[in-house]
């Protein structure tokens, strides 16, 4: 049973380009978490993805936006990107539903360098 | 709103020893807490939850965590620590609606001497 599986593992960029990062939930979720995770801080929470629509939404930029597809997988996208995006960014799934209990599994990230 | 703070940037333990990483909430509602580990460069792997019951929950690894909802803490302990367990520690707390999305703390980096 394969867990959550991320692409690309690194990716380098420039300032002012546009970067898609792709994520598959491990089977049986229909749940995918974003979060953006910065060089010595813990994760934050980007967006939730659930039956293809955005459900939850942290405190980050429109720059930032997704997209689920029907079989649950997720794309991350970040326009106009800023030196201060470089981070690991962590794919989650879970199970979905209006109420938990819950529990996630993360990916093992993207790593993106913005220079 | 919610949030985690874990106190200690850093520990150091000699292998063998026992350990005690703390984490501190701030929470409205009843929390579902969480402890992950972290190994450089990889993602983060669950180690124990707490959603309701018995406040001393068991994990894998040989780790435990003690939720004390009048401290709003939630510890992590190992009785003895192994070389391999040197890592980056992460607590933290979620809703038990809109299931997802959680609130980390800053970490605690593990570092075990031989």
């Amino acid at each position: 049973d394969a867990g959550v599986t991320q692409s690309p593992t690194h990716l380098i960029k420039t300032r002012g380009q546009q970067v898609t990062l792709r994520c598959s939930p491990k089977s049986g979720h229909d749940t995918v978490s974003w979060y953006q995770q910065a060089l010595g801080q813990g994760p934050q929470f980007i967006f939730q993805y659930y039956e293809e629509e955005e459900r939850q939404r942290g405190n980050f930029p429109d720059r930032f936006s997704g997209h689920q597809f029907p079989n649950y997988s997720s794309e991350l996208n970040v326009n106009a990107l800023l030196l201060g995006d470089s981070a690991l960014y962590l794919c989650a799934s879970s199970l979905g539903g209006a109420t938990g209990p819950y529990e996630q599994y993360f990916g093992p990230g993207t790593r993106l360098t913005v220079t | 709103a919610q949030s985690v703070t874990q106190p200690d940037i850093h520990i150091t333990v000699s292998e063998g020893a026992s350990l005690e990483l703390r984490c501190n909430y701030s929470y409205g509602a009843t929390p579902y807490l969480f402890w992950y580990v972290q190994s450089p460069g990889q993602g983060l792997q669950l180690l124990l939850k707490y959603f309701s019951g018995d406040t001393l929950v068991q994990g894998i690894k040989g780790f435990e965590a003690e939720f004390k909802r009048s401290q709003s803490s939630f510890n992590l302990r190992k009785p003895s620590v192994h070389w391999s367990d040197a890592a980056e520690y992460f607590c933290a707390v979620g809703r038990n609606t809109n299931a997802g999305k959680s609130t980390f703390g800053d970490g605690t980096t593990l570092t075990v001497k031989p």
